[in-house]
């Protein structure tokens, strides 16, 4: 199962476009990359996910590089709104079995 | 509201106590999860479900058992509760690559 690693917290401003990188040296060939966000007392919400190249949605860019051996998830001109944890995971659901595994996330606070 | 509900948000309860708590999902999931989410808010897989059939049991104590009685809801019961068990548990269900979590029930073991 892949292990990621990424920052255990970030500070960040209104405003500001925020980039978190997440390492995951050995990531399967079938593996998703996924990023979730967790705001105090709910559950993670889905926020992206991609394969490799970009990947773009109303909310964030996630770019994976070649290798696919990280990933950077880009919060444009975040807001106070956006303070939350996030969790980079890789892994998938081959064969119905569970391979997401949750790590410790980072935490971004963004302040006025 | 499509979502994934799970009740109840919070329970109090005495060391030795049997407790339940329910999920139920309305998006036509055929696979569901428990999690419990730790003081250090790590996230570990603790059961699976698809269609009303366990998948996946982690290694959980045979004190937790959960229940399926269709593929919309998974209940998890805990017997003769811990210590150790406080945590928020989260209910999930899943399409394709993308799981869609419940709120969380906070359960505190006194």
């Amino acid at each position: 199962l892949a292990k990621t690693t990424q920052p255990i917290s970030m500070d960040s401003y209104e405003g500001q476009e925020v980039n978190i990188t997440c390492s995951h040296n050995n990531i399967a060939t079938n593996d998703y990359i996924t990023w979730y966000q967790q705001f105090p007392s709910q559950g993670p919400r889905f926020i992206i996910q991609g394969y490799k190249t970009k990947v773009t949605n109303e909310v964030a860019s996630l770019f994976i590089p070649a290798d696919r051996k990280s990933s950077t998830l880009s919060l444009p001109r975040v807001s106070l709104s956006d303070t939350a944890v996030y969790y980079c995971l890789v892994g998938g659901f081959s064969g119905g079995y569970n391979k997401l595994i949750f790590g410790a996330g980072t935490r971004l606070a963004v302040h006025p | 509201d499509t979502a994934v509900s799970q009740t109840p948000k919070y329970l109090v309860t005495q060391m030795g106590n049997d407790k339940s708590i329910k999920c139920e999902q309305n998006l036509g999931h055929d696979t569901m999860y428990w999690y419990k989410q730790d003081s250090k808010k790590f996230l570990k897989i603790m059961f699976s479900y698809n269609n009303k059939e366990l998948i996946i049991n982690e290694t959980v104590p045979n004190r937790f058992s959960p229940k399926s009685p269709d593929k919309a809801h998974l209940n998890l019961h805990i017997n003769s509760l811990e210590l150790g068990d406080s945590a928020v548990y989260f209910c999930a269900s899943r399409q394709d690559e993308k799981l869609f979590f419940g709120s969380g029930t906070q359960l505190s073991v006194l």
